[in-house]
């Protein structure tokens, strides 16, 4: 079956660590790539997204992810995190082709970000 | 204010007894789905619906079901709930499609004893 998947289901790192969070999918043609954040108490948001183009997207809060399509791989990576940034990533696809109106999400990885 | 309101936010009912979540957003957008959220599973998409009249299944539809008769409005229906369908559900919308950023609603706790 075709999926998402977010290997790092929880992760700790103390402030000015750098992050980097891995997202894999097994669907063979074009899709759309986003990740989604939610913040403790908060709406799901989104983060980024990639379409096409530069595989190297920058989003909200400093955050970015590269696409590599030979790798079917979509991590979101932060040189430096804050407190702040301790929430739920969800990474999601929208393949184009077979159920373009979908929208697949992972597991979810929760990340704290000690003091 | 643009939101996604669903109702209720929590509750709690038994085997059998059929439920109703709904779920209206006044943006005007075109595409809702509702998802499922589990741990250790994610999010996980039941329904969608591009637009009035329009809904298709997403990964998880068994025991569900929608309707979208207003373009507001995409109430999720259990006809006949199971223990295994108690879980966090979450209601989007977006302008047009999945592609689009997801406005959620603040999500409803079902438990089904």
């Amino acid at each position: 079956a075709q999926s998402v998947s977010q290997h790092n289901h929880h992760v700790i790192l103390s402030e000015a660590a750098s992050l980097e969070l891995g997202c894999n999918y097994s669907y063979g043609g074009t899709v759309n790539l986003f990740w989604y954040v939610q913040y403790p108490g908060q709406h799901l948001q989104l983060l980024l997204k990639y379409f096409s183009g530069d595989p190297l997207v920058k989003g909200i809060k400093g955050f970015e992810a590269e696409f590599i399509k030979s790798k079917f791989s979509f991590n979101l990576r932060k040189p430096s995190v804050q407190w702040s940034d301790t929430a739920e990533y969800f990474c999601a696809v929208n393949p184009l082709t077979g159920g373009g109106n979908k929208l697949t999400f992972g597991t979810g990885t929760q990340l704290k970000v000690e003091l | 204010e643009a939101q996604v309101t669903q109702n209720p936010r929590y509750l709690i009912t038994v085997t059998g007894k059929k439920l109703t979540v709904t779920c209206s957003q006044n943006m005007n957008h075109e595409y809702m789905s509702w998802y499922r959220q589990d741990p250790g599973l994610g999010l996980r998409q039941i329904y969608y619906s591009m637009n009035v009249e329009v809904t298709d299944k997403g990964d998880v539809p068994e025991g569900y079901k929608v309707s979208r008769k207003e373009k507001r409005n995409f109430p999720l229906i259990l006809e006949s709930p199971s223990p295994n369908q108690t879980s966090l559900y979450f209601c989007a919308s977006s302008f047009s499609g999945p592609n689009q950023p997801q406005h959620f609603g603040d999500g409803t706790r079902l438990s089904i004893l």
